[in-house]
């Protein structure tokens, strides 16, 4: 079975372009995450969906950030201004909505914003 | 504040070796608890998903256990191997829905041939 698949697996751009960041999630699964990982902070939650609907978005830092699920298989993260502070690894997750599975986290996106 | 420390945050140990990571958790209030393992450019891959009811989840040579009253979890690898290297990282659920998982920082594991 195909896991998490995220797009592009690398991204370097400009400060100030747009950053979209794609997440396909297992299918059958019907919560869909997104983190941001850096040296500094780990492993941090941004944005969760329950069912295509975001559920929690405390975690995304900025109103540059925004996220999108449009249907149950596809999701965008997108980043607009991007900023080198932006700089990091960006996973998506996917589980089934019953607490009682693990994530199955995608290979990430390594942005750099210069 | 909910935090999720693991200490150390690296350890090095000769092949063979029977080997323990350490996870604490500052909120005993907890659904369930997870161990994860991540290769360097790769994402988590989840080992051992440990609920609150449980004490102790069992996969292979990995052995996680949970003490909820102390705040305390622990993964055991059994005859370490080279191909163990990577970083473990745990992760406390406190919503029930695995929308709200705190990570720790990890530990970076290295096993010695």
């Amino acid at each position: 079975d195909a896991g998490v698949i995220q797009s592009p697996r690398h991204e370097v751009t400009e400060m100030g372009q747009e950053v979209t960041l794609r997440c396909k999630p297992i299918s059958g699964h019907n919560s869909l995450f997104w983190y941001r990982q850096t040296m500094m902070r780990g492993l941090e939650l941004l944005i969760y969906f329950n069912n295509n609907v975001p559920i929690d978005d405390s975690g995304m830092p900025e109103d540059r950030f925004s996220a999108k699920m449009p249907n149950a298989s596809f999701s965008t993260l997108k980043i607009q201004p991007s900023e080198p502070r932006d700089s990091a690894v960006y996973f998506c997750a996917s589980s089934l909505a019953d607490g009682l599975g693990a994530q199955h986290f995608g290979d990430g996106t390594r942005l750099s914003i210069l | 504040k909910q935090e999720v420390t693991q200490i150390p945050a690296a350890l090095s140990v000769p092949e063979g070796e029977n080997l323990v990571l350490n996870c604490s958790f500052t909120d005993s209030a907890i659904y369930n608890l997870q161990w994860f393992r991540q290769d360097p450019g790769k994402g988590l891959t989840s080992l051992l998903l440990i609920q609150s009811s449980q004490r102790e989840q069992t996969s292979g040579r990995l052995n996680a256990s949970l003490d909820k009253s102390s705040g305390r979890s622990t993964l055991y690898i059994a005859a370490s191997q080279p191909g163990d290297s990577a970083t473990y990282l745990c992760a406390v659920d406190y919503g029930g829905s695995q929308g709200n998982l705190i990570f720790g920082k990890g530990t970076k594991l290295s096993v010695k041939p």
